[in-house]
């Protein structure tokens, strides 16, 4: 596998569900993100760990749990999802640091259909 | 007020041609950094081209080039001999500060950008 790889790609959930997405980064970075992708809106960052630590909770609803149990993997944990919740969620990863441009890689996403 | 605004909600360009997708942005932070992205159907993103708010000359990257110009916060994507695969989401994006702590993005709308024959 290489550079950012999300699973699953397409998931549908009812409200009471409880499901995980799994984001694995192959890059070597030391930072990953979460963002929702709705329809008609800009990208939405919702997480972001440097180094394994969460640096960013953009206000992100309760139902919505992430977990890094290293720097190459994210998780996020999914419950009493709303309909509004469904979007495209995609995962990134970069290098931190002072050097370099500090781009961005991404996964090809999860499609996130709540009913 | 918007951070990354474009403007263009959707573009067509004849195949072989040159395309301008414009980006204007709002900070008051001295460091910066400004990336473009495109998007297929497929739904992944992938970076495309980068420019730092203290380079001193315009970025390319192969057939995109990017337009900077400072007084005017802008950040305008030229994509050169346009091809049927360049048909895509354009997404523009800023970073605020230097990097540590995590590059935090912040997007534009896009530009849905049609190449025809």
């Amino acid at each position: 596998e290489t550079g950012v790889t999300q699973t699953p790609r397409h998931l549908v959930m009812g409200m009471t569900n409880k499901k995980s997405l799994k984001c694995e980064q192959h890059l070597g970075h030391n930072a990953m993100y979460w963002y929702k992708q709705s329809a008609k809106k800009p990208l939405e960052l919702m997480f972001v760990y440097n180094f394994k630590e969460q640096t960013e909770n953009n206000s992100v609803p309760s139902r919505f749990s992430p977990e890094c149990p290293n720097s190459s993997h994210l998780f996020l944990h999914l419950h009493t999802l709303q309909p509004e919740d469904s979007a495209l969620y995609l995962c990134a990863s970069s290098q931190d640091g002072a050097e370099g441009k500090g781009e961005q890689f991404f996964g090809p996403g999860t499609r996130l259909t709540v009913l | 007020a918007q951070k990354i605004t474009q403007t263009q909600p959707g573009m067509f360009v004849q195949e072989k041609e040159a395309v301008t997708l414009d980006c204007t942005y709002d900070t008051s932070d001295p460091s910066y950094g400004l990336f473009w992205y495109k998007q297929p159907s497929s739904g992944e993103m992938i970076f495309l081209i980068y420019q730092g708010s203290y380079d001193q000359q315009n970025a390319t990257e192969g057939r995109y080039s990017l337009n900077f110009q400072k007084a005017r916060k802008s950040a305008n994507l030229v994509i050169s001999a346009s091809q049927l695969g360049d048909s895509a989401m354009y997404f523009c994006a800023m970073r605020e500060g230097i990097t540590g702590g995590g590059n935090k993005l912040t997007f534009g709308t896009g530009t849905q950008l049609k190449v025809e024959l």
